[in-house]
């Protein structure tokens, strides 16, 4: 069974940009979460979809949104790009009790 | 307001002895915990769970220790190997559905070999 991918790895932008970063769910979770781990910070919570519908976000600004897909993928989108956006962004599928998570995107903003 | 704290940044434990990761929570409304571990380059993997009915749980050589009257909880792993060598973070929920869980900002444990 495939793990929750995420996809680049890596990504480096510039001020300013866009990024989007694409996370797949482990087949039959229907639920998606997004993190975002800055340096030298925990995990920070950004968003969960379930069913293609935004259940939840974090305390984050609007430049940070996303979507679910029917077949339960997931975008997240960060606009006008800051510096301090640098981080790695988790992905993860839930089932009972948990979370499952990807190997994450390092974003890089220049 | 950070409501999972886990105050040592980091830890380094000899191989073979016990090493004890600790985590405080603020909210009494949370009643399902988590340990995940994360190792460079790798998203967190999940480790060992408790629910508030308990106060302790094993798997292995991980022990999760729970005391909701101190809102204190600790990851105990005996004994320490050098793979063990990862971040370890704590994380709290309301529920047990997998929900909306706050974690804390981690412990990076070096067990010396």
């Amino acid at each position: 069974e495939a793990g929750v991918t995420q996809s680049p790895t890596h990504l480096i932008k510039t001020r300013g940009q866009q990024a989007t970063l694409r996370c797949s769910p482990i087949s039959g979770h229907t639920s998606v979460y997004w993190y975002q781990q800055a340096l030298g910070l925990g995990l920070q919570f950004l968003l969960w979809y379930d069913e293609g519908e935004e259940r939840n976000r974090g305390n984050f600004p609007p430049r940070f949104s996303g979507r679910q897909f029917p077949n339960y993928s997931s975008e997240l989108n960060v606009n006008a790009l800051e510096l301090e956006d640098s981080a790695l962004y988790l992905c993860a599928s839930s089932f009972v009790r948990g979370y499952t998570f990807g190997s994450g995107t390092r974003l890089t903003v220049v | 307001d950070q409501q999972v704290k886990q105050n040592s940044p980091s830890l380094s434990v000899q191989e073979g002895r016990i090493s004890i990761l600790n985590c405080d929570y603020t909210n009494s409304m949370f009643d399902y915990f988590l340990w995940y571990k994360k190792y460079p380059a790798e998203g967190p993997t999940f480790l060992i769970s408790i629910s508030s009915i308990k106060d302790k749980n094993e798997d292995g050589r991980f022990t999760v220790f729970l005391n909701k009257s101190a809102k204190h909880l600790s990851l105990h792993i005996v004994p320490s190997q050098p793979g063990d060598s990862a971040v370890y973070f704590c994380a709290a929920s309301r529920d047990n559905y997998g929900q909306n869980f706050v974690f804390g900002p981690g412990t990076r444990l070096s067990v010396l070999p």
